[in-house]
């Protein structure tokens, strides 16, 4: 079974704190994403990484930057937290096969962030 | 634009009162479709993933069809323990998944 893995269940930060969020596979997934969830708006897709030390922005980057130096660690870090941050955090990963990337993702328990 | 829109957004279902849930979607090139069920709280769980129009899944007491323009996720005599909400997303082949907002589905017992 695929597990992906996140540091935190729930975290409260401040105004102005800087926010690491980490993720964890064992599956050996090249691809990991990095997506935020709240209420009617769905899931939005904030980074990708398709490999060590490479990343695309997704729909909603800013405020956020994420690192990847090891193929199963993906981490979302929040510069300088701010309170319209507050959200659910989920981290996914998928397998990729020869020239595609349009396989399902597995997702993490999330993790839910309130910033005060 | 790519787009999903699922419908309707919340359901409530006697035990063993069978129904279905849709998925409509307009994207450039299908290249996969996906059904995910999230708990309250918790991560989606993978379901299914549908490819092309014509095709079908099942896992117990669920089953996914796919057309050009729309999925369906069907609940036959679903269970309280079925009770979750239930995302589609699409992709047409880059990294980006489009995901819809979900169906809130409620089964009493």
């Amino acid at each position: 079974d695929v597990k992906v893995t996140q540091s935190s269940r729930y975290l409260v930060k401040r105004t102005g704190e800087k926010v690491f969020l980490e993720c964890v596979q064992d599956m050996d997934h090249e691809n990991m994403f990095w997506y935020r969830q709240d209420p009617g708006l769905g899931l939005r897709l904030i980074y990708f990484s398709y490999d060590v030390k490479m990343k695309e922005k997704g729909d909603i980057p800013e405020g956020y930057s994420v690192s990847r130096e090891k193929k199963e660690r993906f981490s979302l870090i929040l510069e300088s937290a701010s309170t319209n941050q507050t959200s659910m955090y989920l981290c996914a990963s998928s397998l990729r096969l020869a020239g595609a990337t349009y396989n399902e993702q597995f997702f993490g328990p999330g993790t839910r962030l309130t910033v005060l | 634009e790519d787009q999903v829109t699922q419908s309707p957004e919340a359901l409530r279902l006697q035990e063993g009162e069978s129904s279905s849930l849709n998925c409509s979607y307009t994207v450039s090139g299908l290249r996969g479709l996906f059904w995910y069920r999230q708990d309250p709280g918790k991560g989606p769980e993978f379901l299914f993933t549908l490819y092309s129009a014509g095709e079908e899944k099942e896992k117990e007491r669920l089953k996914a069809t796919l057309t050009k323009k729309e999925s369906f996720l069907h609940i036959t005599a679903p269970k309280p323990e079925d009770s979750a909400t239930y995302l589609c997303a699409v992709t047409s082949g880059t990294y980006k998944y489009i995901f819809g907002t979900g169906t809130r589905l409620k089964v009493l017992a």
